[in-house]
């Protein structure tokens, strides 16, 4: 049964890196994950995806190690408004496609 | 602007009623979902659509149905069969096969129950 793991909260202050990992059982070789971001009462905003070592961009790096059974997202230098909630999402290409969002991680940063 | 619109944004449904809940896109995008988002929990995939005039169900289709007539509209019928309907309903697209490509919210729909 595929499942994606998160945890529940973190707490950072401003200036610092944060590093949310998510756990992915039952992951195949080409099955991508990604990240959004969600504030309340609005629809998630996509961060970053990849499916296989490091990805890179403006905002965030996605860190996949070579067994693929967890990812990390990580925020360089966050700020308040970087206070959100953060969601993994798998796509399992195996037997049909399931997407399956994780529960979602609740980031607070303080000053 | 290109992007997701879903309308209205707060619905109210007395016990019994259908209740349809509308997602356009201007994005030229292939592929549509449907989630349903209940506090504290992530995204559950209600249905989703790779094509005009073609849909799957996801993991909780159990009383909702969708059609897809044309590319950018998916709407979504809440139907009396659904029991706990009470959720924020979110409505997304993406450019090609459903995980491998970004995906596009819309801002949702909150559903309440009368």
């Amino acid at each position: 049964l595929a499942k994606t793991t998160q945890p529940i909260s973190m707490d950072s202050y401003e200036g610092q890196e944060v590093n949310i990992t998510c756990s992915h059982n039952n992951i195949a070789t080409n099955d991508y994950i990604t990240w959004y971001q969600q504030f309340p009462s609005q629809g998630p905003r996509f961060i970053i995806q990849g499916y296989k070592t490091k990805v890179t961009n403006e905002v965030a790096s996605l860190f996949i190690p070579a067994d693929r059974k967890s990812s990390t997202l990580s925020l360089p230098r966050v700020s308040l408004s970087d206070t959100a909630v953060y969601y993994c999402l798998v796509a399992f290409n195996q037997a049909g496609t399931a997407l399956i969002f994780g529960k979602g991680t609740t980031l607070s940063v303080s000053s | 602007d290109g992007g997701i619109t879903q309308s209205p944004k707060y619905l109210f449904r007395k016990e019994g009623q259908n209740v349809t809940l509308s997602c356009e896109q201007n994005l030229n995008h292939d592929a549509m979902y449907w989630y349903r988002q209940d506090p504290g929990q992530g995204l559950r995939l209600i249905y989703y659509s790779q094509i005009v005039n073609d849909f799957q169900k996801g993991d909780i289709a159990e009383g909702y149905s969708v059609s897809r007539e044309k590319k950018e509209s998916f709407p979504l019928t809440v139907t009396s069969a659904q029991k706990n309907p009470t959720a924020f309903y979110l409505c997304a697209s993406s450019s090609g096969a459903a995980g491998n490509q970004p995906q596009h919210f819309g801002d949702g729909t909150r559903l309440s129950i009368l």
